[in-house]
């Protein structure tokens, strides 16, 4: 059984181009929520999915803003990027909204 | 004041010690307490998920809960150096039907033979 997986492993962009970054959810999972961890900090919650809808959301701009598909995969995408915008980002998946999220292995996302 | 404030360490133990993590949260309404572990360049993995107040044990984990102070713990007894690895604790905060988990900074832990 595939767990999370995520797409690309590294990514690196400059300031102001746009990004997207895509994540799989682990079988069965329906529910897809999107972190970012800045180098030495914890995750902070993005956005979640569910039903191909944005349900709750973060502290983030719109610059960020995501989409699921009818098959549960998810895209994030970031606009005109900032140095700030550089991070580990995590997807998580979960069965139900409010169940356990198993985490992937992250994107990697360096801005220059 | 950030809702879950957690020591970043480093915490440098040798092998066999016992080792003590802490967190602090502000919100005294969070119920839902949860400890993951992330090695270097993975994802987190949830090692213990506690509801309320009280201890877990798993192994040789142990998660504590003291809602009267606010204040969560993970003990790792008799530490391996696999167990190197940063430690996260997490507020799993539900609202309309919904979940999302608030994280601590991060402590990082090297075990050493």
């Amino acid at each position: 059984d595939a767990g999370v997986t995520q797409s690309p492993t590294h990514l690196i962009k400059t300031r102001g181009q746009q990004v997207t970054l895509r994540c799989s959810p682990k079988s069965g999972h329906d529910t897809v929520s999107w972190y970012q961890q800045a180098l030495g900090q914890g995750p902070q919650f993005i956005f979640q999915y569910y039903e191909e809808e944005e349900r709750q959301r973060g502290n983030f701009p719109d610059r960020f803003s995501g989409h699921q598909f009818p098959n549960y995969s998810s895209e994030l995408n970031v606009n005109a990027l900032l140095l700030g915008d550089s991070a580990l980002y995590l997807c998580a998946s979960s069965p139900k909204p409010y169940n356990e999220q198993f985490f992937g292995p992250g994107t990697r996302l360096t801005v220059l | 004041q950030k809702e879950v404030e957690q020591d970043p360490g480093p915490l440098s133990v040798p092998e066999g010690a016992i080792v003590s993590l802490n967190c602090t949260y502000s919100n005294s309404a969070f119920q839902y307490f949860m400890w993951y572990r992330q090695y270097s360049r993975k994802g987190p993995e949830l090692l213990m998920y506690t509801y309320s107040s009280g201890n877990k044990e798993d192994g040789r984990f142990t998660a504590q809960v003291d809602k009267s102070s606010k204040y969560i713990s993970l003990f790792i007894r008799d530490s391996q150096p696999s167990d190197s690895a940063t430690y996260l604790c997490a507020i799993d905060m539900f609202s309309g039907g919904y979940n999302k988990l608030i994280f601590g900074a991060g402590t990082r832990l090297a075990v050493h033979p």
